[in-house]
């Protein structure tokens, strides 16, 4: 069966970077297109940014871009977001969400619907 | 960018009732369109996509229509089990926009 396990949250000052992880499992990781949402306490769903299947194509929300780097390592498995520059807007659960659609899905219509989300891990940006 | 915008931002319903909620489009987004479940504490789940296919092994109570720029997400007779907080999302070659969410309470 699908699983994702989001790692890496904490505390963090602001300013200061780190780096959160899923690890995906029981699918063809290096088929689908992964992406980062998340969710401030309280607060609705922000998606954040995306990786197409093969890493060749990364988009980003506006609130992040720049700061934060999605990427993906195929022969591990394993999602990543580098948050560098934190603020204190940052601090929210992020999940990592599987894209429907597979490599053929996606080189020819894009990106599709979150069919599987981890549990989610929350970083807090505070002094 | 195009935004999303859900109406209402809350919806107080009985069980039994018959319940829709409307999801928004600034631009055109044909039917590239989800709708998400959420339940505190736990991770979505997706109800429908392409604006109107039921995912396998969602009840039937739950349907979805519209296309271009209007979009509902209707729930035909409210389970104790549906109170929850509703998402609509655009999906397309560049992101996955969320509308804000329409949380659904017990009247």
């Amino acid at each position: 069966q699908v699983q994702l396990v989001e790692s890496g949250g904490g505390v963090v000052q602001p300013g200061r970077s780190l780096r959160l992880s899923c690890a995906a499992s029981g699918f063809t990781f290096s088929t689908y297109g992964m992406h980062w949402v998340r969710q401030a306490p309280g607060k609705g769903l922000e998606w954040v940014a995306v990786v197409s299947y093969d890493g060749g194509n990364k988009y980003y929300a506006d609130s992040v871009k720049g700061r934060f780097t999605i990427s993906r390592d195929n022969s591990k498995n394993t999602l990543y977001l580098q948050m560098n520059s934190l603020r204190a807007e940052d601090t929210a659960v992020y999940y990592c969400a599987k894209d429907k659609g597979d490599e053929y899905y996606y080189d020819s219509s894009g990106f599709y619907y979150f069919d599987y989300w981890g549990q989610g891990t929350l970083v807090t940006v505070s002094s | 960018d195009i935004q999303m915008t859900q109406s209402p931002s809350t919806l107080s319903a009985s069980v039994g009732d018959r319940v829709t909620i409307t999801c928004r489009a600034s631009q055109s987004i044909s039917t590239w369109l989800a709708w998400y479940q959420q339940k505190p504490g736990k991770a979505p789940k997706v109800l429908i996509y392409d604006a109107s296919s039921l995912k396998s092994g969602v009840s039937s109570r739950f349907s979805g229509s519209g296309s271009g720029t209007e979009f509902t997400l209707t729930i035909s007779s409210l389970q104790p089990d549906d109170f929850a907080t509703y998402y609509c999302q655009h999906y397309d070659s560049y992101s996955g926009t969320f509308g804000q969410g329409t949380k659904l309470e017990i009247k």
